[in-house]
């Protein structure tokens, strides 16, 4: 079965970190680049952060550059982020996402998982 | 870049035709722009990429057009199980991906 299944989110406290995952199923993961997407409460969608393939490269939105860390271990077939130094206005369903190639940065997004929600909160 | 969606909502009955907007403020490279719908409660679904190409599995009602700046996703011959939240997304200026605000289509 293709899929994506996050996990990790949770209420935590301003400043703090927390490390989400995904793990990928039913299709060869190191094929393609991955990406995180984040949906805060009641609103749209925001790019997060992506590694290529091989996690050689990476790339993150403006909004979370120097706190949020990609990464990748193809022999699990899992992708993380590693949030630090969280805001509230960090809190949102974090989306992994697959992309269609295995390089490009920029691309859309042909499968999604399901979400983990993440609350900022003191 | 930023996009612009219009209208933020739209009410239509079914079997009527629906046409949503996505604007860009800068031209969009290789036509690098998809679209997704968005249920409540569940995880947007590519439904258009490289701005007309439908993704697997989606009905012929749903198609895309568009290039440069403008760009439109029309959905024929609703069905009650349209209604969603449709977005826009660009992808043509690396690295930074951009989604527009979203527009509501209510299928009454």
């Amino acid at each position: 079965q293709v899929q994506l299944v996050e996990s990790g989110g949770g209420v935590v406290q301003p400043g703090t970190s927390l490390r989400l995952s995904c793990a990928a199923s039913g299709f060869t993961f190191g094929d393609s680049a991955m990406h995180w997407v984040r949906q805060a409460p009641g609103k749209g969608l925001e790019w997060v952060a992506v590694t290529s393939y091989d996690g050689s490269n990476y790339y993150y939105g403006d909004s979370v550059q120097g706190r949020f860390t990609v990464s990748r271990d193809n022999s699990r077939n899992t992708v993380s982020l590693e949030m630090k130094r969280l805001r509230p206005e960090d809190t949102a369903v974090y989306y992994c996402a697959k992309g269609p190639l295995a390089i490009a940065a920029n691309s859309y997004f042909d499968l999604w998982g399901r979400g983990t929600l993440v609350t900022v909160s003191s | 870049i930023v996009l612009t969606q219009s209208p933020g909502t739209l009410s239509l009955s079914p079997g009527e035709r629906a046409t949503l907007s996505c604007r860009a403020s800068q031209r969009v490279s290789s036509n690098n722009l998809a679209w997704y719908q968005q249920k409540p409660g569940q995880a947007p679904r590519l439904l258009i990429y490289g701005a007309a190409n439908r993704a697997t599995g989606i009905p012929d009602r749903f198609s895309a057009s568009g290039s440069g700046t403008d760009f439109a996703l029309t959905i024929s011959r609703l069905e009650p199980e349209d209604s969603a939240v449709y977005y826009c997304q660009q992808y043509g200026k690396s690295p930074s991906i951009t989604f527009g605000q979203g527009t509501r289509l209510e299928i009454k």
